[in-house]
């Protein structure tokens, strides 16, 4: 079974400032890693994803991942925040075929000026 | 542009009646839609898997005959939820896959719903 913890329901950080969203994941196969963000009242939108191969990922907006599978963890980050990444985060694992998605409980992004 | 389109984005009904989400790929045909539910301040829960021809697949603890999903075509599912009430106002949000099992979900825009 898969499951995936993201730490920290809020993160606030300053404009300019290290973004960082933790994520740690449990699976009993390779699993396939995603990060999605969603503004408020909208659906998500696909930030990056790990499946195979190169263990650090970038995605789009300035934001990568690094898959360390002896940390299971999946942490998000960006080097310097901007006030239009102010959003919700979330952490998702790959459940079996068909794209079946377990989500984090999210992580609310707040960037201070 | 957009892939997915979801209709409508907002919808506010009197408890007892029933409402239509519409699921539409625009770009590529889909045998397999995801329907999730949102609560405030919480995650996306997986309710069902919709599949073209055939009956949709429902989690654990997904009512069927309350949320009924029909896969009507290669580009169209439509979940209903059937005599509504306030407990199911929440965040409906469909995801169709493009293709291969690791590839990312496509997202429709959600629908809030608001039982009164």
């Amino acid at each position: 079974a898969q499951s995936v913890t993201q730490l920290g329901s809020h993160v606030s950080v300053s404009e300019g400032a290290l973004v960082l969203l933790r994520c740690n994941y449990s699976s009993s196969v390779p699993p396939y890693l995603f990060w999605y963000v969603q503004y408020p009242n909208q659906g998500l939108q696909l930030l990056l994803k790990y499946t195979t191969g190169a263990t650090l990922v970038k995605g789009i907006n300035g934001f990568e991942a690094e898959f360390k599978k002896s940390e299971t963890s999946f942490h998000l980050t960006k080097p310097s925040a901007h006030m239009s990444d102010a959003a919700e985060y979330f952490c998702a694992v790959g459940k079996g075929k068909g794209n079946k998605l377990v989500f984090g409980a999210g992580t609310i992004l707040r960037v201070k000026s | 542009g957009a892939v997915v389109s979801q209709h409508p984005s907002r919808v506010i009904c009197k408890s007892g009646t029933s409402v239509k989400i519409e699921c539409r790929s625009l770009d590529f045909q889909a045998t397999t839609m995801f329907w999730y539910r949102q609560f405030p301040k919480q995650s996306l829960m997986l309710m069902a898997t919709s599949n073209e021809g055939s009956k949709a697949t429902y989690e654990q603890g997904v009512e069927k005959d309350k949320f009924l999903i029909n896969h009507a075509s290669l580009t169209l599912s439509t979940l209903t939820v059937t005599s509504a009430h306030p407990e199911d106002s929440s965040f409906y949000i469909c995801s169709v896959p493009p293709g291969t099992d690791n590839s990312p979900l496509h997202f429709g825009n959600g629908t809030r719903l608001t039982v009164t």
